[in-house]
């Protein structure tokens, strides 16, 4: 069984420029989540999802950061307007409701904003 | 909200002795579910153990926690180090089913010849 995928694995920015990053979850799992973890620290949520509807956004920095998952599957997380404190990886995540609540994480997408 | 404390930043062990990480929380709601996370080195965190049951041993790969719901804690052990162990060690907790975790600052483990 394929794991979560993300990508792209790494991408460096200057401040003010844009990024999207992309995940896609364990197949089968309904609920996907988003963490961000700066360096030498855990991973912090920021959002998650149940199918495509949104349960948990009160981390995101709403004016900066987006998040959608429009067919309930994939997921794509952008931030406009990348700042320095953005620099962190960023984590994708599935679970499946109903049964364990384990999350599975994917490779993550390494960000550093110049 | 939730909170997660682990203690030490960095252990260190010579293979083949016993390693001990503590982990302690704090939460305002009918936690159910707590976890260790490993992670090596460029790598995603791999769920270790997983428990919701209070008192009751939990093992995996040789490592072992116990949930104590009276202190609060869901310590991490090994009786004997490996020098593949070298890794982050995170504890977390979830609220409730397929929510968010709340993890802690995680604990940097390095095992020596």
């Amino acid at each position: 069984e394929a794991g979560v995928t993300q990508s792209p694995r790494y991408a460096v920015l200057q401040e003010g420029q844009a990024v999207s990053f992309w995940c896609d979850p364990i197949s089968g799992h309904d609920t996907l989540y988003w963490y961000q973890q700066p360096r030498d620290q855990g991973p912090q949520l920021l959002v998650y999802f149940r199918d495509e509807a949104v349960i948990d956004n009160s981390q995101l920095p709403s004016d900066r950061f987006s998040a959608v998952r429009p067919k309930g599957t994939n997921s794509t997380l952008k931030i406009q307007s990348a700042k320095q404190g953005d620099t962190a990886t960023y984590l994708c995540a599935s679970s499946q409701t109903g049964t364990e609540d384990t999350q599975y994480f994917g490779p993550g997408t390494r960000l550093l904003v110049l | 909200g939730d909170s997660v404390t682990q203690t030490e930043g960095l252990v260190t062990v010579t293979e083949g002795l016993p390693v001990k990480l503590n982990c302690t929380y704090q939460t305002t709601y009918l936690t159910i579910a707590f976890f260790w996370y490993v992670q090596y080195l460029n790598e995603a965190p791999q769920v270790l153990l997983r428990s919701s049951t209070d008192n009751k041993r939990t093992e995996h790969q040789g490592f072992h926690a116990t949930l104590h719901k009276s202190s609060s804690s869901f310590h991490l052990q090994k009786s004997s180090a490996q020098l593949s162990d070298s890794a982050l060690y995170y504890c977390a907790l979830s609220e409730s089913y397929a929510q968010g975790l709340t993890f802690g600052l995680g604990t940097r483990v390095s095992v020596f010849p």
